[in-house]
């Protein structure tokens, strides 16, 4: 019979281009943030977080920004290379749950050479 | 810095048997995490663990799945008796505080049950 699995979302951007990835959370009292990185093989990778007392925060190549009005937050990749190519999962966290980090499905980033 | 590590990288086991896979945390971390990944459910918290202490085993599927953390450089995740359903990948991961700190995880460990 057919497999039923979590439809990743998908982004293919162009060597170069930035990319932007979305994730909506559903918890108003979680107020700790995490963008993970995960590449075939290998376990998630931590990129960047950000607390609810901030709206923006900047990296190396990667930006998140956190829009608490509307539960949002979104990863922006300069300058995307192959390298950049994996799935890239939000994870929220609150006080209450006492850093029980809950993730995201992730999506998927395809970067074309 | 050596980072999460653990063992065995690949187990294929047959049905009914145990399984017991392994974490090393990160030194000086002092939560430590088993998540379970599968192509259905994504990333499954199954256990947690602060000052080597079980905080929450909500997570944990059923009584066939024990996990322990003898001290606070090692865990063990066991599965006995182990089914088909089991197969996943099992990741380890630790943190350096409780709260507002990341996660960083381990390669995990693949395991299949035929």
């Amino acid at each position: 019979g057919e497999s039923v699995g979590l439809h990743l979302p998908t982004l293919s951007v162009q060597e170069g281009d930035n990319s932007i990835i979305n994730c909506a959370y559903s918890n108003s009292a979680s107020d700790y943030f995490i963008w993970y990185k995960q590449e075939s093989g290998k376990g998630p990778q931590f990129i960047i977080d950000i607390r609810s007392n901030m709206d923006k925060r900047q990296g190396q190549r990667v930006t998140v920004l956190l829009n608490k009005t509307v539960k949002h937050l979104s990863l922006q990749i300069a300058a995307t290379q192959p390298g950049d190519s994996a799935v890239y999962f939000c994870a929220e966290n609150t006080a209450y749950n006492n850093n029980d980090m809950r993730f995201g499905a992730g999506t998927r980033l395809t970067v074309k050479p | 810095d050596a980072g999460v590590i653990q063992s065995p990288r690949h187990e294929v086991t047959e049905m009914g048997q145990e399984v017991t896979l392994r974490c090393k945390p990160i030194s000086g971390h002092n939560s430590l995490f088993w998540y379970r990944q599968t192509m259905m459910r994504g990333l499954e918290l199954l256990i947690y663990f602060n000052n080597n202490v079980p905080i929450d085993d909500s997570g944990m599927p059923e009584d066939r799945f024990s996990a322990k953390m003898p001290n606070a450089s090692f865990s063990t995740l066991k599965i006995q008796p182990s089914e088909p359903r089991d197969s996943a990948v099992y990741f380890c991961a630790s943190s350096r505080d409780t709260y507002n700190s990341p996660l960083h995880f381990g390669n995990g460990t693949r395991l299949t049950v035929t």
